[in-house]
């Protein structure tokens, strides 16, 4: 099983501060990778997904990829209380044709008001 | 779209009972994806299917988990004898082959899964 790695918190941020997420992965072969959001007691859902190395930004979310160093950040910018969540770092490995999506363990993010 | 549909949403039973948990993907979708959340173990893939055929199963615990997908719009995850340790959250996903959002996977509410 390939693995992916991301830090289980909690990581509390200030109300209005940016919140900053990494996730680093083993498996040079990843060609996708995704941030999905889950509140407490309900299913995952995606916010965003990068193929390319450098950043991609959706709102107030910017994913950002590094490949070389292995690694894909979010950064949630104006924190809001309806943040609050653990964050999902997904990554799939499109080549070899294996359709896997390997998920992290998860960040809990808390957004102090 | 109604969404990716589990059944139970919850269910409770004693251990060395079968459990049976249900699936019903997203019409047009070609995947459909099994996973399993604990707190220790984070979100494990279970099994795979695309078309209807098993891909992977490397991620079924033991031989006590099957996983069947008759046709392309229904699939069970059965667990037989259940067992205390699998108490957890399980939950079916699907995704469809080529999408702008790259095989995003979208998840079914869950099924809570209780063994006493």
């Amino acid at each position: 099983q390939k693995e992916v790695e991301q830090n289980s918190g909690p990581l509390s941020v200030p109300e209005g501060a940016i919140a900053s997420l990494n996730c680093t992965y083993s498996d040079r072969g990843s060609q996708s990778f995704f941030w999905y959001r889950q509140y407490s007691g309900k299913s995952p859902e995606l916010i965003m997904f990068i193929y390319s190395n450098g950043d991609k930004e959706d709102g107030r979310f910017t994913a950002q990829l590094n490949k070389a160093s292995q690694y894909v950040s979010l950064l949630i910018r104006d924190s809001q209380p309806s943040d609050s969540a653990t964050y999902l770092c997904a990554v799939k490995n499109r080549l070899n044709r294996d359709d896997k999506i390997i998920f992290g363990k998860g960040t809990r993010l808390h957004i102090l008001p | 779209d109604a969404g990716v549909i589990q059944s139970p949403r919850h269910e409770v039973t004693e251990m060395g009972q079968e459990v049976t948990l249900r699936c019903k993907p997203i019409s047009g979708h070609d995947y459909l994806f099994w996973y399993r959340q604990t707190m220790m173990r984070g979100l494990e893939l279970l099994i795979y299917f695309n078309n209807n055929v098993p891909i992977d199963d490397s991620g079924m615990p033991e031989d006590r988990f099957s996983a069947k997908m008759p046709n392309a719009s229904f699939s069970t995850l059965k667990i037989q004898p259940s067992e205390p340790r699998d108490s957890a959250v399980y939950f079916c996903a699907s995704s469809p082959r080529h999408s702008l959002s790259g095989n995003t996977i979208y998840f079914g509410e869950g099924s809570w899964l209780t063994v006493v």
